[in-house]
């Protein structure tokens, strides 16, 4: 079973859409959660940290829920260069990260 | 930008050569990892580092090996190069302490024919 499960997409969205993208994590003693941003042919880099309470980083919004074990990503009013694909990552053992295999986002004009 | 460097970003071999990727990072970070990723696929952990002289394999079966005798430096070697390891290699590294950053290199992509 993987660590981490994502719905690989792809996601074809208009320009000013709002768009979510979901995953599940297997290990209830996950640490730490992330949304990382991968460009085609890219390394990926972070976009941003999940905490329990949920936050949010302009257009962009985490939410964690541990019970369900269960972590999403939304985007508003999205914009072209958000075409990518997401990442969700999982931190647990201090130092090991488990990385998705990634939802692809297509944003068109 | 992060300040982590690999080298080579592309590289092509023939079966049997022995090969080794560069990592290296100024940002003079305690953790290093390299993770493989196929097209497609998720990245793979298949070595990571606490420090210099310490290595453990991930969990993903390799048969690189790896070494850190300087903070900065974190080479993965494959003594011989097969087809199968055909793939990108991504090497990472983050501070120590609880903050969950990786830095991430631009990759080294291995086609061994």
């Amino acid at each position: 079973r993987k660590e981490v499960e994502q719905d690989p997409g792809p996601f074809n969205v208009p320009e000013g859409a709002t768009v979510a993208f979901n995953c599940t994590y297997s290990n209830s003693a996950s640490q730490s959660f992330f949304w990382y941003r991968q460009d085609c042919r890219k390394e990926p880099k972070l976009l941003m940290s999940v905490y329990s309470s949920g936050n949010e980083d302009g257009r962009f919004t985490a939410q964690l829920n541990r019970a369900s074990q269960y972590i999403s990503l939304l985007i508003r009013d999205s914009k072209l260069s958000d075409s990518a694909t997401y990442l969700c990552v999982v931190r647990y053992n201090f130092n090991k990260f488990y990385f998705g295999s990634g939802t692809k986002l297509n944003v068109k004009p | 930008e992060a300040d982590i460097y690999q080298t080579p970003r592309y590289l092509v071999i023939g079966t049997g050569k022995k090969i080794t990727l560069e990592c290296s990072q100024t940002m003079g970070h305690d953790k290093m990892y390299w993770y493989q990723q196929d097209p497609g696929m998720e990245l793979h952990l298949i070595h990571y580092s606490y420090g210099v002289n310490s290595t453990e394999k991930g969990d993903l079966s390799s048969e690189s090996t790896v070494s850190r005798i300087r903070t900065e430096h974190f080479p993965l070697t494959l003594e011989s190069a097969r087809p199968s390891h055909t793939s990108q290699y991504l090497c990472a590294s983050r501070i120590r302490g609880d903050t969950g950053e990786l830095f991430f290199g631009e990759g080294s992509r291995l086609t061994v024919l």
